[in-house]
């Protein structure tokens, strides 16, 4: 059964950079066609898609937050990573991370339990 | 970019059936997927693509399509299904972007 879990820290300060990591296990980061993704959920509001990445590196963003993510890979621990620049009280969000079929039909099949992270300072 | 609509909240009474719409541009050219969320937990996947369901998912939960709108359907409610429901497609633009819906509170008399 895959599974994934995010990891990073709860808090952080404003103008600063969120970074979080995915670990999967279960299965192979980079084995089939999958892409994996982040989804971002502020308290009491809906889900927003951040972005998408694939075992290569090849990568897709939310052009609303394009200009401050960065979305990385890392085979070798079976982990993908984000990284959120100059965050505001905004950006406080529950994190999940999931597993994308990113060709037809579409769908996240598989995602973390989700981590709270608070941006103040 | 895309937007997908949904209604805020409906109810339903116990054992019976609800709709749970979505709209947008993108559903004329993609289907939508279905998503479960109850408080505090990670969202489900309860349908994708023309109408499946993953494993262990229900078959009261049916999904279906028209024209700009994607549908969830629940027959035969039960109080677990109380949930916040969204739905989720790729952009219209076609390219490897994708967007969720507003959502939509389940309620379950």
């Amino acid at each position: 059964q895959l599974q994934l879990q995010e990891s990073g820290p709860g808090l952080v300060k404003p103008s600063e950079t969120l970074a979080l990591t995915c670990t999967v296990s279960g299965g192979s980061i980079s084995s089939g066609t999958n892409y994996w993704g982040w989804i971002r959920q502020p308290p009491g509001k809906g889900l927003e898609w951040i972005g998408s990445i694939y075992y290569s590196g090849s990568t897709y963003y939310n052009p609303s937050l394009k200009s401050r993510v960065t979305m990385s890979v890392d085979t070798s621990r079976n982990q993908f990573s984000l990284k959120l620049s100059s965050v505001t009280a905004a950006d406080t969000a529950v994190f999940y991370c999931a597993r994308l079929q990113d060709y037809a039909p579409f769908y996240f099949d598989y995602w973390g339990q989700g981590t709270l992270v608070i941006v103040s300072s | 970019s895309s937007e997908l609509t949904q209604d805020p909240a409906v109810s339903v009474a116990l054992g019976q059936t609800v709709r749970i719409t979505c709209q947008g541009d993108s559903l004329r050219t993609f289907y939508a997927s279905w998503y479960q969320q109850k408080p505090g937990q990670a969202p489900v996947l309860v349908i994708y693509g023309r109408n499946s369901r993953p494993s262990g998912i229900p078959d009261r939960f049916s999904g279906s399509n028209s024209r700009n709108t994607a549908s969830l359907t629940i027959t035969g409610a039960q109080p677990e299904d109380e949930a916040d429901y969204y739905c989720n497609s790729r952009d219209s633009s076609g390219t490897h972007l994708y967007v969720f819906g507003t959502g939509t509170k389940v309620t379950v008399l």
